[in-house]
């Protein structure tokens, strides 16, 4: 079992409506669940961070945590063809910054 | 602030060649990362470091060194190359690698090919 889990897509979505991306995560002590948006070509760019039990909200997108389930999820609202993207889905285990683990992404692709 | 910056952006090394990757940072961020990309893959850690002359092994490190003599620069070396390492490398900072606070600033990238 992978650490982090993704479905790799390809998620297609049509404009305006709401994109859903999934994360699983096997170790129970972690702690802080990251969310990474990546453009063809480009790097990652931190679009939330969510470490407590519940939603999360900033402007458009929403991430949810459930630590019982081990289950962290984004929500894109009104979904954009700029969203078009691959999301990368990242957990830290502990304090320590070595302990941060990707999983492979999703990619979203928003269809006019 | 040009943030982070990664030099060369395409390298093309043949089997058993020597290089450094070059990672600089203007931000005064304390902590700096090295990772790896594969084609269809998430990052993964190769090395890191909490602050300069202080490094330590990620996830992937062999056939890898870093360095960090000052806060700004992180180079990244790859001894006797090889296939398994091509990949996109990515460089990253962030201010003090508290995980609930703190946000990891990405370079462009390097795409190194191994023939």
């Amino acid at each position: 079992q992978k650490e982090v889990e993704q479905n790799s897509g390809p998620l297609s979505v049509p404009e305006g409506a709401i994109a859903s991306l999934n994360c699983t995560y096997s170790d129970r002590g972690s702690q802080s669940f990251f969310w990474y948006r990546q453009y063809s070509g480009k790097s990652p760019e931190l679009i939330m961070s969510i470490y407590s039990n519940g939603d999360k909200e900033d402007g458009r997108f929403t991430a949810q945590l459930n630590k019982a389930s081990q289950y962290v999820s984004l929500l894109i609202r009104d979904s954009q063809p700029s969203d078009s993207a691959t999301y990368l889905c990242a957990v830290l285990r502990g304090s320590s910054a070595s302990k941060i683990i990707f999983g492979s992404g999703t990619r979203l692709s928003i269809r006019p | 602030n040009a943030g982070v910056t990664q030099t060369p952006k395409f390298r093309i090394l043949k089997i058993g060649q020597s290089m450094t990757l070059q990672c600089t940072q203007d931000m005064n961020h304390n902590y700096m990362y090295w990772y790896r990309q594969d084609p269809g893959m998430g990052l993964k850690l190769i090395y890191y470091s909490v602050g300069a002359g202080i490094t330590d092994k990620g996830e992937v490190p062999n056939g890898y060194n870093v360095s960090r003599s000052t806060t700004e620069d992180f180079p990244l070396r790859l001894e006797l190359a090889a296939p398994s390492q091509t990949s996109v490398y990515f460089c990253a900072s962030s201010y003090g690698g508290r995980g609930q606070t703190d946000t990891q600033y990405f370079g462009p990238g390097t795409r190194l090919t191994v023939l």
